[in-house]
């Protein structure tokens, strides 16, 4: 089976830079994904990483390193509007073109002024 | 504008009734599933469609049923053998089975009294 850990939550001040980590356990790893949600919400997807390395967009960044079987969320400039909860998922391959994404837990994050 | 629909926001229903989840998308996407979410639980698969016609099971299909007969819709029935069916319910579609961003939408709360 698949099974992911992630911090529960996580408090940081506004303008600073907070790093969510995520470390999982799988078979047929295909890559790892964030989404974000605000409470009561639905999740929106953030970035994807499918080989080791770290991928940009705009204030947010996540990295993967395969072979630890680990990765991260790195929000930079954080501002009010991202508090959320912040989950990592991994996409997985189980055969006959069946792909699944199974969710973390989910990290809270409290943004304070 | 695309996206996916779930209606009830909202939905109340007395203990050992089904009730029928609507989820529909105008995104053209081929896949499409159920997750539920629980505090503190992150998000888990129910069902998950990736071709009309067919779908499989996720990690907790015990005492739901699905059918995906259009490519544009997805409905869950939580039947009367789901041991604890007050959660909250989001639908999501991705473009392809191996398509890792997912679109969601915003969610069914369901209550059982």
């Amino acid at each position: 089976g698949q099974s992911l850990e992630q911090p529960s939550e996580v408090t940081a001040v506004e303008g600073a830079i907070v790093q969510i980590n995520c470390t999982y356990q799988t078979s047929g790893f295909y890559g790892l994904s964030w989404y974000q949600q605000h409470d009561g919400g639905a999740p929106t997807f953030l970035s994807y990483n499918g080989l080791d390395g770290l991928e940009e967009t705009g204030r947010f960044s996540s990295f993967l390193s395969r072979s630890d079987s680990y990765g991260y969320l790195l929000l930079q400039e954080l501002q009010m509007k991202d508090s959320a909860s912040y989950f990592c998922a991994v996409d997985s391959y189980s055969g006959a073109g069946s792909y699944q994404l199974t969710f973390g837990k989910g990290t809270k994050l409290s943004v304070i002024p | 504008d695309g996206g996916i629909t779930q209606s009830p926001k909202y939905l109340f229903r007395k203990e050992g009734q089904n009730v029928t989840l609507s989820c529909e998308q105008n995104l053209n996407h081929d896949a499409m599933y159920w997750y539920r979410q629980d505090p503190g639980q992150g998000l888990r698969l129910i069902y998950y469609s990736q071709i009309v016609n067919d779908f499989q099971k996720g990690d907790i299909a015990e005492g739901y049923s699905v059918s995906r007969e259009k490519k544009e819709s997805f409905p869950l029935t939580v039947t009367s053998a789901q041991k604890n069916p007050t959660a909250f319910y989001l639908c999501a579609s991705s473009r392809d089975p191996d398509n890792y961003g997912y679109t969601f939408g915003s969610g069914t709360r369901l209550t059982v009294v």
